[in-house]
């Protein structure tokens, strides 16, 4: 089956510093890629999609790197600040609409002020 | 973006009783609805698909019986855990997600219910 996993637990930065968060996935199959945020007792927050016919979007102070080829997904954020404080996750959906979200296994950013 | 609410976020019973977890779609209608499952600093694990109108599919390992799943209108789900026990304790996710939203696969997601069995 699909595999969605993170190469670090905890990113610890500074503020003003750029973040990375990076995802590898397994399925070549998988065709969207979503960002999400989740803080502390809440549920998800949708941060940015691609989908496999992009290599790169970016949002506000967001940006999103898809490489097809070795299967890695990355989220760059720009000038980070305290309030970007939280777990991030990457997932994954085949067929868009059609199949179920699979989810890694987050990456928790901390934000020294 | 469309909003998903979900009732309540805190939840703390005695073992052996049964809790019930809303989820609702406040602007959209929500053709299908996710319930997951989290546990501390852990992903979210998929317990169940419901689809309005007709039976939820579980994913393997997780006991229908004991999670039962009702997805009978377009903006309402819930999520019965029957006779819990502590080792149901966890905080449970649902996402919803409507057919003007196909195109993009996006889910939108509730803030979460902490459920303590104690």
């Amino acid at each position: 089956g699909e595999s969605v996993g993170l190469h670090l637990p905890t990113l610890s930065v500074q503020e003003g510093d750029n973040s990375i968060i990076n995802c590898a996935y397994s399925n070549s199959a998988s065709d969207y890629f979503i960002w999400y945020k989740q803080e502390s007792g809440k549920g998800p927050q949708f941060i940015i999609d691609i989908r496999s016919n992009m290599d790169k979007r970016q949002g506000q102070r967001v940006t999103v790197l898809l490489n097809k080829t070795v299967k890695h997904l990355s989220l760059q954020i720009a000038a980070t600040q305290p309030g970007d404080s939280a777990v991030y996750f990457c997932a994954t959906l085949m067929n868009s609409g059609y199949s179920t979200l699979t989810f890694g296994k987050g990456t928790m950013l901390l934000v020294s002020p | 973006g469309a909003v998903v609410s979900q009732h309540p976020s805190w939840v703390i019973c005695k073992s052996g009783t049964s809790v019930k977890i809303e989820c609702r779609s406040l602007d959209f209608q929500a053709t299908t609805m996710f319930w997951y499952r989290q546990f501390p600093k852990q992903s979210l694990m998929l317990m169940a698909t419901s689809n309005e109108g007709s039976k939820a599919t579980y994913e393997q390992g997780v006991e229908k019986d004991k999670f039962l799943i009702n997805h009978a209108s377009l903006t309402l789900s819930t999520l019965t855990v029957t006779s819990a026990h502590p080792e149901d304790s966890s905080f449970y996710i649902c996402s919803a997600r409507g057919e003007v939203f196909a195109n993009t696969g996006e889910l939108f997601f509730g803030e979460g219910s902490r459920l303590t069995v104690l």
